[in-house]
């Protein structure tokens, strides 16, 4: 079993539409949830923490956290073009370290 | 605020050689540390310096790779020697302290070929 999953996708959405990506983690004692957004060629960047269940939102962007069933998802509404990119998901074990364990990323296309 | 560079951004070099890969992180910034992602897998955590120590190196391959962090700035990453296996692209991060609030910025990258 692979220690962070995520559909590799492409996920297409429509320009203004709900683009949901989802990621699962298999170590129970994971602490701190990070989504990067990544385009192609440039440096992963961090566009969401979650640490506790539930939701958090940030603008356009809700990451949603449910520890118990050790899933972590990633709503962007009213997607735009500009959101095309590879959505990365991030696990933390413990607080002491970023020794981040990544899913392989959704591709996100948001069609105009 | 500068970000996390990187040198150089690609590099190709045949089997058997050495190169030797720099990243400069953002200033004032103690943590750094070094991932990679080889073709068609995630991007793996190899090693955390605190300032000039190293914290963690528990995802380092294998003895051909030697991270150096003199000094407590820019730390270095060298391949020696290459195999083709080492294959991918190489990031470095940093971060001023660990958890909320603290963020983990990454550079670019350095995309490693061995032929």
């Amino acid at each position: 079993q692979k220690e962070v999953e995520q559909n590799s996708g492409p996920l297409s959405v429509p320009e203004g539409a709900i683009a949901s990506l989802n990621c699962t983690y298999s170590d129970r004692v994971s602490q701190s949830f990070f989504w990067y957004r990544q385009y192609s060629g440039k440096s992963p960047e961090l566009i969401m923490s979650i640490y506790s269940n539930g939701d958090k939102e940030d603008g356009r962007f809700t990451a949603q956290l449910n520890k118990a069933s050790q899933y972590v998802s990633l709503l962007i509404r009213d997607s735009q073009p500009s959101d095309s990119a590879t959505y990365l998901c991030a696990v933390n074990r413990g607080a002491g370290s970023y020794q981040l364990t990544f899913g392989k990323g959704t591709k996100l296309s948001v069609i105009p | 605020e500068a970000g996390v560079t990187q040198f150089p951004s690609h590099s190709v070099i045949e089997k058997g050689q050495t190169v030797t890969l720099r990243c400069d992180p953002i200033s004032g910034h103690d943590n750094l540390y070094w991932y990679r992602r080889v073709m068609g897998k995630e991007i793996k955590f190899l090693l955390h310096f605190v300032k000039e120590s190293k914290q963690d190196e528990s995802g380092m391959p294998n003895n051909r790779f030697l991270a150096e962090r003199t000094g407590g700035t820019y730390s270095t990453l060298k391949v020696q020697p290459a195999e083709l296996e080492d294959s991918g692209v190489y990031f470095c991060a940093s971060s001023r302290a660990q958890g909320a609030g603290s963020p983990l910025h990454f550079g670019n990258g350095t995309r490693l070929t061995v032929t």
